[in-house]
């Protein structure tokens, strides 16, 4: 049981260029997360999806799309990166019901 | 909109001495409150969680909160700091009747000296 894993752990992007970050869950929790951390502002919200098949923007959402792609995947994309979106993304998930979100250990992401 | 305040960016304790951490909430009704630990390059962990109920709750890693509805607070504490304890801790609310949505405070980061 690996809980909430995350890939890639580290990326750098050059302006302009796309990724997709990718986060799975083995713990059948039907809701997942995606969230910024930056420094000196906590973590923000960025997409989430209640259940598979729907998604909903967060407090952040501007400059990324997002897919849950099945009940365990739900990947976020920058389509053309920016220097402002260098930061720490973590997936998070939640069973439904549930009290608590389960973390992933994070993306660093530097876009120069 | 639910707002969560953590005013020490940074604390600084001896291990073994006893530890503080506060947390303000700004919230229409009691929400759900929580605290999580990040070690360095690591994810979150929960902590702990208040509901309802008493109001003191016991966490993991003998850690407690104190709820007090009356100051909107919910302070992290612990009666002796281990020097493992060293990580950002960070307090969030979530709308009461669901963990959906949880809103994050800013982190206070822990350093434990010898």
């Amino acid at each position: 049981n690996a809980g909430v894993t995350q890939t890639p752990k580290f990326q750098v992007l050059k302006t302009g260029q796309s990724m997709t970050l990718q986060c799975a869950q083995d713990m059948n929790h039907n809701s997942m997360y995606w969230y910024r951390q930056d420094p000196g502002m906590g973590l923000r919200l960025i997409y989430y999806s209640a259940s598979e098949g729907t998604t909903d923007k967060g407090e952040v959402p501007n400059g990324y799309n997002v897919s849950r792609l099945n009940k365990r995947e739900f990947s976020l994309r920058l389509e053309s990166a920016a220097p402002s979106q260098t930061s720490v993304y973590f997936c998070a998930s939640r069973a439904r019901g549930g009290e608590t979100q389960y973390f992933g250990p994070g993306t660093r992401l530097l876009v120069l | 909109a639910q707002s969560v305040t953590q005013p020490d960016i940074h604390i600084t304790v001896s291990e073994g001495a006893s530890l503080e951490l506060r947390c303000n909430y700004s919230y229409g009704a009691t929400p759900y409150l929580f605290w999580y630990v990040q070690s360095p390059g690591q994810g979150l962990q929960l902590l702990l969680k208040y509901f309802s109920g008493d109001t003191l709750v016991q966490g993991i890693k003998g850690f407690e909160a104190e709820f007090k509805r009356s100051q909107s607070s919910f302070n992290l504490r612990k009666p002796s700091v281990h020097w493992s304890d060293a990580a950002e801790y960070f307090c969030a609310v979530a709308p009461a009747g669901t963990a959906s949505k949880l809103t994050f405070g800013t982190g206070t980061r822990l350093q434990v000296t010898l």
